[in-house]
């Protein structure tokens, strides 16, 4: 079974500054899509940044970036220029590339990384 | 619809009783999923339906649980006999297709007292 970690329960950053959240995977298929999502209080997940697992390049949305790094199963979220807005919840996922039976369609995720922004 | 909505977005029920919690999904997306969201034990994949199929129902927690979908829409999650262990946040997503990221709801905050 596939499993998300994410070792740091919370983190803070300045307002305009630029802050990476951690995250490690472990799993032993070679075909996966990795995602970042962001909960405010809302309660609603957004998804902030996928990345397939075939592709070298690393994804970037905006202010967000990754850094994928495979071989070590690393899936790192950069936010650059924070703004307050940035504040909530993150999580990281693991899904599947292929079917391979029961549950290989759902969405694996880390506990979670806190990220307050400070005005 | 524009987004995923869930109803109602919190409930409090008394322990015993019976709740039905309601998904609507974005139109046109054929995948849907539930989820659950704990304190204690982080965001739990629940079941999945593909159309109004579900070939996954590998994380309901026990046969009080159950869900159905309908017409390839509305799926509704149903707790019978509810318990203290059944407080948190549920939450639906939806999906058109299987490698895409999913669109989550607000989901339903369930407190059982």
């Amino acid at each position: 079974a596939q499993t998300v970690t994410q070792s740091q329960p919370e983190m803070s950053v300045q307002e305009a500054e630029t802050v990476t959240l951690s995250c490690t995977y472990d799993t032993s298929e070679s075909d996966y899509y990795l995602f970042w999502y962001k909960q405010p209080p809302s309660r609603q997940m957004i998804l902030v940044i996928r990345q397939e697992a075939y592709k070298q390049q690393n994804a970037t949305e905006n202010r967000f970036s990754v850094n994928f790094q495979k071989a070590a199963k690393s899936f790192s979220l950069k936010i650059s220029d924070s703004q307050l807005g940035d504040a909530a919840m993150y999580f990281c996922a693991y899904r599947s590339a292929s079917y391979s039976g029961a549950g290989s369609y759902q969405l694996t995720f880390g506990k979670g990384t806190k990220l307050s922004v400070i005005p | 619809g524009a987004g995923v909505s869930q109803s109602p977005s919190n409930k409090v029920t008394e322990k015993g009783k019976d709740v039905e919690l309601r998904c609507d999904p974005i139109s046109g997306h054929t995948a849907l999923y539930w989820y659950r969201q704990s304190l204690g034990q982080g965001l739990e994949f629940l079941i999945y339906f593909q159309g109004n199929s579900a070939p996954d129902k590998s994380g309901l927690p026990s046969d009080r649980f159950s869900a159905e979908r309908t017409g390839g829409s509305v799926s509704t999650l149903t707790i019978q006999r509810t318990q203290q262990e059944d407080s948190a946040v549920y939450l639906c997503a939806s999906s058109s297709h299987r490698d895409s990221g999913y669109t989550f709801g607000s989901g339903t905050r369930l407190t059982v007292v």
